[in-house]
């Protein structure tokens, strides 16, 4: 199972573009990479996920280089609501264990 | 209004009782999972389910018991055996087939008078 490395916190502020980096250097051919967002006291919630290459969707890019051995989670245009802990995962999709790290608590300020 | 219900929000034990976490789902999901959350810290898988009938220990399941009688229900049981029950619990579930995206419930904070 690949283990994550991701920084502890992050601070930023309205209005800006953050950009959360995840480092995976053990990730297998099988594994997709996936980042989930978690408010105080709540059950975390699915952001986006990516093979390779960049993926988007209305709330985040992932963007992925072609050794697979990191990752870019980019929220654009913050406010104080995307202030949340954000955890990356690798895994198998055929594997039902996956390895959950502290994750990066992101702090946006006004 | 599809989605996942944990209950009780809030559950206090005295030590030594058994107590039993609800965890229910109709989103007509396959696989369901219990975590175990501590402050500050990631998940831990406690125990996971892919069909009824059928689950498979975690990375922290001792002192935890449950069952699959449902393809809708899994609940938790905490046991007088685990030592260190207070922390934050999820219950979470998915297709089979994609066991990478997970949907949550809300949670069950378990403290331990």
């Amino acid at each position: 199972l690949a283990k994550t490395t991701q920084p502890i916190s992050m601070d930023s502020y309205e209005g800006q573009e953050v950009n959360i980096t995840c480092s995976h250097n053990n990730i297998a051919t099988n594994d997709y990479i996936t980042w989930y967002q978690q408010f105080p006291s709540q059950g975390p919630r699915f952001i986006i996920q990516g093979y390779k290459t960049k993926v988007t969707n209305e709330v985040a890019s992932l963007f992925i280089p072609a050794d697979r051995k990191s990752s870019t989670l980019s929220l654009p245009r913050v406010s104080l609501s995307d202030t949340a802990v954000y955890y990356c995962l690798v895994g198998d999709p055929s594997n039902y264990q996956l390895i959950w790290g502290a994750g990066t608590k992101l702090i946006i300020k006004p | 209004d599809g989605g996942i219900t944990q209950s009780p929000k809030y559950l206090f034990r005295k030590e030594g009782q058994n107590v039993t976490l609800s965890c229910e789902q109709n989103l007509n999901h396959d696989a369901m999972y219990w975590y175990r959350q501590d402050p500050g810290q990631g998940l831990r898988l406690i125990y996971y389910s892919q069909i009824v009938n059928d689950f498979q220990k975690g990375d922290i399941a001792e002192g935890y018991s449950v069952s699959r009688e449902k393809k809708e229900s899994f609940p938790l049981t905490v046991t007088s055996a685990q030592k260190n029950p207070t922390a934050f619990y999820l219950c979470a579930s998915n297709w089979a087939a994609n066991t990478d995206t997970q949907y949550f419930g809300p949670g069950t904070r378990l403290t331990v008078l």
